[in-house]
C-alpha cells in the first residue's frame, strides 16, 4: 500500500511565477490536508479538503493560494505569484474516510524555493 | 484547539528511555493528545494518541495524568534513529482531524 506521494519533491521558481504541488493520499483515504513548514519553524495548517470540497481553509493566506481535489487525481496546492516568503516545506497529509482515530498520514513533502 | 508547552530541546543516551513532557492544562474533556514525530525534515509520522488512559503502542508508551494538564512520551529504548523533532498537539476527534497547529516540538538527541 503505497503512501502519501507528493511532487514534485523540490521547485524552484522565480518571484511571480505560478507553483503547482500535487498530492495523491493514501489508497482509500478522502480527506487530505496541506500544512506549511517555514525554516526552523512547526507545521502550520492551510487547507482541509475531500474529494470536490474545501472543508476547512482557514489557514490558507487570502491572496494567491488555493487548493482543489478533484474527484479523480490528485490534491493540488497552487500558488499565483510567488514571492520569497513563500518559500518553504509543504506536507500534505491523509485520512481515511470516517475515521475517528484522527491519525494522520504524511508525504515526504515539496519543497518550494522562489528565487 | 487547547495550545500545548514542550521543551524545545532534550538529550537521551542510547539504549535509555526517553521521556518527553507536554503540558496542555487548557485542555478540554473531548480532546485527545497525540504526539507525532519529524526525523530531519521528512514528513511528520504519527507515534501514538489517548484521551484519558495510558496507551502503548510498539513504538512507544503515552502516559497522561489524572487531571488530563500534562503528559510524557516515553521511548523506552532510545536508538540513534530517534533522533528527531516531537510534536505534541490536542485536539478534538471530528470532522477536521488536521486543523492542529504543530507548533515548535521537543528536538530530541539521542546520543551515543
Amino acid at each position: 500500500n503505497a503512501g502519501v506521494m507528493q511532487n514534485p519533491r523540490h521547485l524552484v521558481r522565480r518571484r511571480g511565477q505560478e507553483a503547482r504541488l500535487r498530492c495523491s493520499p493514501m489508497k482509500g483515504h478522502s480527506h487530505v490536508y496541506w500544512y506549511r513548514q517555514l525554516p526552523e519553524e512547526g507545521l502550520k495548517f492551510m487547507v482541509y479538503l475531500q474529494k470536490e470540497n474545501i472543508i476547512d481553509e482557514s489557514g490558507m493566506p487570502k491572496e494567491r493560494f488555493s487548493a482543489e481535489f478533484p474527484k479523480e487525481g490528485p490534491s493540488i496546492l497552487r500558488i499565483q505569484q510567488v514571492v520569497r516568503g513563500d518559500s518553504a516545506a509543504y506536507f500534505c497529509a491523509s485520512s481515511a474516510r470516517g475515521t475517528n482515530t484522527g491519525e494522520l498520514f504524511f508525504g515526504e513533502g515539496s519543497r518550494l524555493t522562489v528565487l | 484547539d487547547a495550545k500545548t508547552t514542550q521543551p524545545p530541546s532534550m538529550d537521551c543516551a542510547e539504549g535509555r528511555a526517553a521521556n518527553l513532557p507536554c503540558n496542555h492544562s487548557t485542555i478540554s474533556g473531548n480532546e485527545y493528545v497525540y504526539w507525532y514525530r519529524q526525523i530531519h525534515s521528512q514528513g511528520p509520522q504519527y507515534i501514538i494518541h489517548g484521551l484519558k488512559n495510558n496507551e502503548t503502542n510498539e513504538m512507544a508508551s503515552l502516559i497522561i495524568t489524572e487531571d488530563r494538564k500534562s503528559s510524557t512520551l516515553i521511548l523506552p529504548h532510545a536508538t540513534l534513529r530517534d533522533t528527531a523533532v516531537y510534536y505534541c498537539i490536542v485536539r478534538v476527534l471530528g470532522t477536521n482531524a488536521g486543523k492542529s497547529t504543530f507548533g515548535d516540538g521537543t528536538t530530541l538527541t539521542v546520543k551515543p
